[in-house]
C-alpha cells in the first residue's frame, strides 16, 4: 500500500514568518510530487509541482524534494493570514496516473 | 481555457436512496478523469479513475460505481446509499499522467 504521511498540525506561525510543511512517501519509484492548498469547505487547488531533486521556487512558495530520503517539503515565506488553510501533499504512484494524498497539514497564520 | 463543472454542490439523501453525481470538463479532449472522496477530517481517497470512454478503474470495494458515457463526462452513482457514504466528493481531471490534477468545486453529500 503506497502511503503519504503528513503531520496534521495545526502548525501555527506569526504573520511574516516562514512556514515549513513536510511530507514523506513510501513509493520509491514516484517521480511526480505536488502540493495542494485547501481552504475550509472548498476543493483543493494545485500550488506547486516538483519532479527533480532540489528546490523549486514560485513567488513566496518553495518546494523541496529529496528522493533518496523520500521527503518533500513546502516553504511559505512571509506568511500571510490568507495562507491559513490545509496543505495536502500528493505523490503520483509510479507507472500510473494516480495521485495518493496525505492527510494534510493545517496551517494557521496569526496576525 | 479548460474548466471543470461538478453538480450539485450539496445533497442530503436518505439511507437506501440512489445517487447520481455528474462532472463535465470543457475546453479539452480525452482527459483523465478521477473521483475522490474526502470524509470529515480525513484525506482524499481515490474512488475511480478513467483514461477514456467506457474505461473505468475502481480503487476500493464499495457500493459506488462510475461511468464515462462521453469523453468529457464522468458520473458517480449508487443504487442504495449508506450512512458511511457521506462526505465531500471531488471530481478531477488531468491531461498528462505526470501532471497534477485540477479539481471541481465538489459535492457535499450527507446521508441521513
Amino acid at each position: 500500500q503506497k502511503e503519504v504521511e503528513q503531520n496534521s498540525g495545526p502548525l501555527s506561525v506569526p504573520e511574516g514568518a516562514i512556514a515549513s510543511l513536510n511530507c514523506t512517501y513510501s513509493d520509491r519509484g514516484s517521480q511526480s510530487f505536488f502540493w495542494y492548498r485547501q481552504y475550509s469547505g472548498k476543493s483543493p487547488e494545485l500550488i506547486m509541482s516538483i519532479y527533480s531533486n532540489g528546490d523549486k521556487e514560485d513567488g513566496r512558495f518553495t518546494a523541496q524534494l529529496n528522493k533518496a530520503s523520500q521527503y518533500v517539503s513546502l516553504l511559505i515565506r512571509d506568511s500571510q493570514p490568507s495562507d491559513s488553510a490545509t496543505y495536502l501533499c500528493a505523490v503520483r504512484v509510479s507507472n500510473t496516473g494516480k495521485l495518493i494524498f496525505g492527510q494534510g497539514t493545517t496551517l494557521q497564520v496569526k496576525p | 481555457s479548460q474548466t471543470i463543472h461538478q453538480w450539485p454542490a450539496t445533497l442530503v439523501q436518505p439511507v437506501g436512496s440512489p445517487l447520481s453525481l455528474e462532472c463535465t470538463v470543457e475546453g479539452t479532449s480525452n482527459p483523465n478523469l478521477y473521483w475522490y472522496r474526502q470524509a470529515a477530517g480525513r484525506g482524499l481517497q481515490l474512488l475511480f479513475y478513467s483514461v477514456g470512454i467506457g474505461q473505468i478503474s475502481s480503487e476500493v470495494p464499495q457500493n459506488l460505481s462510475a461511468s464515462r458515457p462521453q469523453d468529457r463526462q464522468f458520473i458517480l452513482s449508487s443504487k442504495k446509499l449508506l450512512l458511511s457514504d457521506s462526505g465531500f466528493y471531488l471530481c478531477a481531471w488531468s491531461l498528462q499522467v505526470s501532471y497534477g490534477y485540477t479539481f471541481g468545486s465538489g459535492t457535499r453529500l450527507t446521508v441521513v
